[in-house]
């Protein structure tokens, strides 16, 4: 079974331009979250998608978006990039289909934005 | 809300012999979910071990196990027998729920040779 696969691995930005994301979960994963890990703040958690509708958000500001295909793949979307928004974005799926289904994360996607 | 604390930002281990890292907690749900995740240089986080806190019986899994003192909000992971490839970051984390995971700062672990 493939696992979490994340596009692009590498992206370089600018600031102010704006760059999306994109997570494809483990066939059959129907919910998906987003971590931004950085040296300077750790993991921290950005949003979670399940059957196409957020259920969770962290505490980011609101240039950070999402959103989930039908099809459990998921996007993520900042906007006017800011240096500080260089970081390793990862994405993890789970089935949640039951109390407790573990996260499987992706490889992530290193964004530097200049 | 979960506060996850790592007090040792590495660890350095022989290889063959045992390392213990320490991660404290601090949460307001009554029930919740520990986990321990390894980090290699290939960036995945690979989840190592999963402890449900209604449970009272220490997670295991292989060579890696947990001391899970709820009272002391405390969860500490033993790798025993350290192999090269254990070498990683390794992060503790809390959660009410499967996704919402709360990281502790990380402690990297080297197995020397």
């Amino acid at each position: 079974k493939a696992g979490v696969t994340q596009t692009p691995r590498y992206l370089i930005k600018t600031r102010g331009q704006q760059v999306t994301l994109s997570c494809s979960p483990i066939s059959g994963h129907r919910s998906v979250s987003w971590y931004q890990q950085t040296p300077g703040q750790g993991l921290q958690f950005l949003f979670e998608y399940f059957s196409e509708t957020q259920r969770n958000k962290g505490n980011f500001p609101g240039r950070f978006s999402g959103r989930q295909f039908s099809n459990s793949r998921s996007e993520m979307n900042v906007s006017t990039l800011e240096l500080g928004d260089s970081a390793l974005y990862l994405c993890a799926s789970s089935l949640a289909d039951r109390a407790h289904s573990p996260l499987h994360f992706g490889n992530g996607t290193r964004l530097t934005v200049t | 809300a979960q506060t996850v604390t790592q007090s040792q930002p590495e660890m350095s281990v022989q290889e063959a012999e045992t390392v213990t890292l320490s991660c404290t907690y601090d949460t307001s749900e009554n029930n919740y979910y520990l986990f321990w995740y390894k980090q290699p240089p290939s960036r995945q986080m690979i989840l190592v071990i999963r402890q449900e806190a209604y449970k009272q019986q220490n997670a295991t899994e292989n060579r890696f196990s947990v001391n899970f003192q709820k009272a002391a909000k405390s969860f500490s992971l033993k790798i025993s027998d350290s192999q090269l490839g254990d070498t990683a970051m390794y992060f503790c984390a809390a959660s009410p729920n499967d996704y919402k995971l709360s990281f502790g700062a990380g402690t990297t672990v080297t197995v020397r040779a």
